[in-house]
């Protein structure tokens, strides 16, 4: 059984570009949100993605975007990329809503912008 | 989300239980409390949860507060692979994966 997956592993990006990250949930997951991790902190909540609508976003500009897939596999998109976006973005998938469900995570994708 | 506080850092010994405290006096009668750790370079690993029981499975053991103000994961028998940051969040059930992590504690068990 799958867990979660996400790619790239790692991308290196400029300033100004524009990147698109990709995630798999959890074999018979259907929730799925994004965090970002700066170096030395926790993970930031991004969005989360349900029946493929962003039901929650935390503080984030729009430049940060997101899209569901009838598969309920997920992309994060962040356009004109700015050197504080340098961070490790995780995918987490859960059962449903409900907070009482395990949330998986992924290993993350490491986004560097030079 | 209620607000949680955890010390910055901590060391065992190995074979030794491990007692990382968190602090939640905000939390509230619908907020569970959930333990991650994050091992260093992968995504956060789900441990344990608990509403106000206390909880224990193959991994750790979450003792909660009376009036659930604080609480305490429990490896009981650490070892070097446990080395990691955990932490500590709270969440209201209709929030399911907006997690607010805050900055965890470093754990390390030493030989």
């Amino acid at each position: 059984d799958a867990g979660v997956t996400q790619s790239p592993t790692h991308l290196i990006k400029t300033r100004g570009q524009q990147v698109t990250l990709r995630c798999s949930p959890k074999s018979g997951h259907d929730t799925v949100c994004w965090y970002q991790q700066a170096l030395g902190q926790g993970p930031q909540f991004i969005f989360q993605y349900y029946e493929e609508e962003e039901r929650q976003r935390g503080n984030f500009p729009d430049r940060f975007s997101g899209h569901q897939f009838p598969n309920y596999s997920s992309e994060l998109n962040v356009n004109a990329l700015l050197l504080g976006d340098s961070a490790l973005y995780l995918c987490a998938s859960s059962l449903s809503l409900r907070a009482t469900n395990e949330q998986f995570f992924g290993p993350g994708t490491r986004l560097t912008v030079l | 989300d209620a607000k949680t506080t955890q010390p910055p850092s901590m060391d065992c010994a190995e074979g030794r239980a491990a007692n990382l405290p968190c602090n939640h006096s905000t939390i509230s009668g619908n907020e569970y409390v959930y333990w991650y750790r994050q091992i260093h370079s992968q995504g956060p690993q789900y441990i344990i949860h608990g509403l106000k029981n206390n909880e224990t499975n193959e991994m750790a053991s979450l003792i909660i507060t009376e009036d659930r103000k604080s609480s305490t994961l429990i490896l009981p028998h650490a070892t070097l692979r446990d080395t990691a940051v955990y932490y500590c969040i709270v969440r209201v059930d209709t929030n399911a994966g907006k997690s607010t992590f805050g900055d965890g504690t470093t754990l390390t068990v030493k030989p």
